[in-house]
C-alpha cells in the first residue's frame, strides 16, 4: 500500500494527571537510552537518560523505566502540565555515538 | 552558554539550486551529527563527524548530498542539485566524548522547502 507517513502514537492527557509514554527498542546490544522532547518548531531537547545496567531512573517530575527482557522503555510524567505538550522520542545507543530515534509520540495536554 | 547554532532557519529554493546549511557546534564538543526530519521517515541520521573527521556517512541519501567539517567550530551540509523530495527540517547536533553519556544537543533546525 501507499506509504502515507509515519503513524505517530498520540496521547491526550488531562492537566494534572500522570502520563505514560511507551517505546519499544530494537537493538538488544544498546546500552544507553534517552528520552527527548520536541516542541513545535524546535529541535529535540534532552529529558532523561538511563543505562542498561539500571531499570529505573527518576528526574524532576519524570521517571524512565527500562525492561530489557522485552526491550521496552517508558517515560512517566507526573502532574502533566500544558508545557508538556510536545512530541516525545526515545533513542537508543549501542557502542558508538550514533543515536537511533523512535517514531515519536505526540502528547496533548487538555486544560 | 550558546547552544548549537544553525543557519539559515528557513530556506525556500527552486529545484536544481544548490543549498548550503551551516552549523556551529557547542564549543568543546568533539562529535557533530546531521539529522533530517520528515513526516514520512522521522529523524534520520545522515552523517556524523568525530574530531572533524567523517565517521559514518551511510545515511546520506545520494551523491547530491555532501557534508564537510573544516574545523571544530563549523560544518556544512550541501545539496546540489536540490529536489522537492529534499524538503525537510535538517538538524545539527553535537556531543562530547567526555560527557560519559553521548547526550546530543540539537540546534533549532533549518527548514528547507524545495519548490
Amino acid at each position: 500500500g501507499e506509504n502515507v507517513g509515519l503513524h505517530l502514537p498520540t496521547l491526550s492527557v488531562q492537566e494534572g494527571d500522570n502520563s505514560i509514554i511507551n517505546c519499544a527498542y530494537s537493538n538488544s546490544a544498546s546500552d544507553y537510552f534517552i528520552w527527548y522532547k520536541q516542541e513545535s518548531g524546535k529541535g529535540p531537547q534532552f529529558i532523561i537518560d538511563i543505562r542498561s545496567n539500571m531499570d529505573k531512573r527518576q528526574g524532576q517530575r519524570v521517571t524512565v523505566l527500562l525492561n530489557k527482557t522485552v526491550k521496552h522503555l517508558s517515560l512517566q510524567i507526573a502532574a502533566t502540565q500544558p508545557g508538556d505538550s510536545a512530541v516525545y522520542f526515545c533513542a537508543e545507543n549501542g557502542d558508538d555515538y550514533k543515536l537511533s530515534f523512535g517514531a515519536g509520540t505526540t502528547v496533548t495536554v487538555r486544560a | 552558554d550558546a547552544g548549537v547554532i544553525q543557519s539559515p532557519r528557513h530556506e525556500v529554493t527552486e529545484m536544481g539550486q544548490e543549498v548550503t546549511l551551516r552549523c556551529k557546534p557547542i564549543s568543546g564538543h568533539d562529535y557533530l551529527f546531521w539529522y533530517r526530519q520528515t513526516m514520512m521517515r522521522g529523524l534520520e541520521l545522515l552523517i556524523y563527524f568525530n574530531n572533524n573527521v567523517p565517521i559514518d556517512d551511510s545515511g546520506m541519501p545520494e551523491d547530491r548530498f555532501s557534508a564537510k567539517m573544516p574545523n571544530a567550530s563549523f560544518s556544512t551540509l550541501k545539496i546540489q542539485p536540490s529536489e522537492p523530495r529534499d524538503s525537510a527540517v535538517y538538524f545539527c547536533a553535537s556531543s562530547a566524548t567526555n560527557s560519559g553519556t553521548g547526550e546530543l544537543f540539537f540546534g533549532e533546525g533549518s527548514r528547507l522547502t524545495v519548490l
